[in-house]
């Protein structure tokens, strides 16, 4: 088993472009979370999701959108990137959201806007 | 709201030496809580956890306790070594509500022979 992937794992973008991170597990989990990643500021949910086509929104969602069309699949999209989005933004899974389900984390994207 | 506070980084000790990460937490109700460890270039990894009050988390050597009384689930290792650096991250998970989790800032931990 992957796990969970992501891709890419390096971006850098300019202000106004816009780009899809996807993130991708194989462990049939019904949820799927994405976070990012500021320095001393551990990790803020973006965006969740609690199975295939639900979305939801997180602590931090302006600025982005996301999909789950498909159960291993959930992508994360800038529409119009700012350099505030400057970060690396995890994507973790779980299979149920309760106290006793571990969520495991991709590896990251580190994404830099100019 | 529900939060998770950290003890500042780095901190930085000498292998073998006694390892303390303090962790506190505030939310409305009773959480879950975990310990997760990101190594260089990695994602996070559950390194423990705790479900309900008293509950002891254990792997690796490392413990935490869940402590009710004075809202903290502090991290501690009796004899750390040099691939026990990493940085270490708090949180708090709510059974209502989101169901997420809520992050501490982490610590960083650097480890010297």
């Amino acid at each position: 088993n992957a796990g969970v992937t992501q891709t890419p794992k390096f971006r850098v973008l300019k202000t106004g472009q816009s780009m899809t991170l996807l993130c991708a597990q194989d462990m049939n989990h019904e949820y799927m979370y994405w976070y990012r990643q500021d320095p001393g500021m551990g990790l803020r949910l973006i965006h969740y999701s609690v199975g295939e086509g639900t979305t939801a929104k997180g602590e931090v969602p302006d600025g982005y959108n996301v999909s789950r069309l498909k159960k291993q699949n959930f992508l994360l999209g800038l529409e119009s990137a700012a350099p505030s989005q400057t970060s690396v933004y995890f994507c973790a899974s779980s299979d149920r959201a309760g106290s006793y389900n571990e969520q495991f984390f991709g590896p990251g994207t580190r994404l830099t806007v100019l | 709201g529900n939060s998770v506070t950290q003890m500042e980084g780095p901190v930085t000790l000498s292998e073998e030496a006694f390892l303390t990460i303090n962790c506190t937490y505030t939310a409305t109700g009773y959480p879950s809580l975990f310990w997760y460890v990101q190594y260089p270039g990695e994602g996070l990894q559950l390194l423990l956890k705790a479900t309900k009050a008293d509950d002891k988390g254990s792997n690796k050597g490392f413990e935490a306790t869940y402590r009710k009384e004075t809202t903290s689930f502090h991290l501690e290792k009796g004899s750390v070594q040099v691939s026990d650096s990493a940085v270490y991250f708090c949180a708090q998970f709510m059974d209502t509500g989101r169901r997420a989790l809520t992050f501490g800032s982490g610590t960083r931990l650097q480890v010297q022979p």
